[in-house]
């Protein structure tokens, strides 16, 4: 069955930077995008970008630009999100999801806590 | 970037009732709409994906509908298991943006 998991939770201080990994099974890895979506705690989902696992081509939400990269191990079936210069306003469970155009985002991570704090 | 406004917020309900909640789109997003279904401390679930179509697995109580900019996702009887937050998501165009979510609550 498709199943994405996630790194575990992760503390940093303010300034730093995190790196959250995603490993697929189930199905083909180059096969589907892979979106990173984030919730802060009582808050709503907020979409980060997106990454199409065979180019390696990536989109980014304006707000994350220059401080968020995805990248990915093929060989691994692994999807990586990195986010710098973090703040406190960036605690929140990132969460990885497959994606196509025709369902969006269909099977998703258990999600990684992230927590900012000096 | 579009805006995802959805109404409730919060929804009181009881089982076996028939539930309604809408989302509107700051402009048109044709049928791109997502629905998910979210519980206290896990990911969320794909609903609905194309405004109207069930993800495999879904129950059959649960319906989307709406183009355009006006869209709604409906419990025709509400179960135990359905009580949770609902969110849409418009995949039109990036970036993605979701509603706000509504809680549905048992009354």
């Amino acid at each position: 069955q498709v199943q994405l998991v996630q790194s575990g939770a992760e503390v940093k201080k303010p300034g730093a930077s995190v790196k959250v990994s995603c490993k697929a099974s189930g199905y083909m890895f180059t096969s589907y995008d892979i979106n990173w979506v984030r919730q802060a705690t009582g808050q709503g989902l907020e979409w980060m970008g997106r990454m199409n696992p065979d180019s390696g081509n990536t989109g980014y939400a304006q707000k994350f630009q220059g401080r968020v990269t995805m990248t990915r191990n093929t060989s691994k079936s692994t999807a990586y999100m990195e986010l710098s210069s973090l703040r406190s306003e960036d605690s929140a469970v990132y969460y990885c999801a497959r994606g196509t155009t025709l369902f969006s985002m269909d099977a998703w991570g258990q999600g990684t806590t992230v927590t900012v704090s000096s | 970037d579009i805006q995802m406004t959805q109404s409730p917020s919060t929804l009181s309900a009881s089982v076996g009732d028939r539930v309604t909640i809408t989302c509107r789109a700051s402009q048109s997003i044709s049928s791109w709409l997502a629905w998910y279904q979210q519980k206290p401390g896990k990911a969320p679930k794909l609903l609905i994906y194309k405004a109207s179509i069930l993800e495999s697995v879904v129950p059959s109580r649960f319906s989307g509908s709406g183009s355009g900019t006006e869209f709604t996702l409906t419990i025709s009887s509400l179960q135990p298991d359905d009580f949770a937050t609902y969110s849409c998501q418009q995949y039109n165009s990036y970036p993605y943006t979701f509603g706000q979510g509504t809680k549905l609550e048992i009354k």
